[in-house]
């Protein structure tokens, strides 16, 4: 299997761009996570997926943040307009049916914002 | 809500030298807890987990970790360190579908 797929693997963006962040889960999961990494505030959770459909996106930041999976192979994070303070490392986990507890990382997208 | 502590930011230890990593959890109930690894440049990865029976679970990669209810601890340790170790290891705890991080454990290998 290819595991999770994650792209762009860096992103350089200018304040006040749109940035689009892409994930394909690993063939046969059900269950799709975000999550954003820092120094300062570890590992996030912004949104968890099950079926396609976001059950809780209680941890996406503000009105900025956006997340889509329109299919079972393919999710979207977007951030308009990007801020400096969202720079980070984004990774999209999945898991298959049966535990969300057993993820599989993809090797993130180092985004920078200047 | 549960937390995950682990009291030590980094650790550095010689390479063929034993390893413990600390974790300490707050939960009512028994817990599922889960060891993660994450090398540098790359994504988290399952080390071992633990949901019930035997409180020695043994792992990927020659590590494995006790569960210690009495001590609410679950922590990670391998008899002889590789090079290849050095990475940031995470310990979590399954809540409802998420899981609760700790804020991970650097370890360092020295030659």
């Amino acid at each position: 299997d290819a595991g999770v797929i994650q792209s762009p693997r860096h992103e350089v963006t200018e304040m006040g761009q749109e940035v689009t962040l892409r994930c394909k889960p690993i063939s046969g999961h059900n269950s799709l996570f975000w999550y954003r990494q820092t120094m300062m505030r570890g590992l996030e959770l912004l949104i968890y997926f099950n079926n396609n459909v976001p059950i809780d996106d209680s941890g996406m930041p503000e009105d900025r943040f956006s997340a889509k999976m329109p299919n079972a192979s393919f999710s979207t994070l977007k951030i308009q307009p990007s801020e400096p303070r969202d720079s980070a490392v984004y990774f999209c986990a999945s898991s298959h049916p049966g535990t969300t507890y057993e993820q599989y990382f993809g090797p993130g997208t180092r985004l920078t914002v200047t | 809500a549960q937390s995950v502590t682990q009291p030590d930011i980094h650790i550095t230890v010689s390479e063929g030298a034993s390893l413990e990593l600390r974790c300490n959890y707050s939960y009512g109930a028994t817990p599922y807890l889960f060891w993660y690894v994450q090398s540098p440049g790359q994504g988290l990865q399952l080390l071992l987990k633990y949901f019930s029976g035997d409180t020695l679970v043994q792992g990927i990669k020659g590590f494995e970790a006790e569960f210690k209810r009495s001590q609410s601890s679950f922590n990670l340790r391998k008899p002889s360190v590789h090079w290849s170790d050095a990475a940031e290891y995470f310990c979590a705890v399954g809540e409802d579908y998420q899981l609760i991080w700790g804020a991970g454990t650097k370890l360092i290998i020295k030659p």
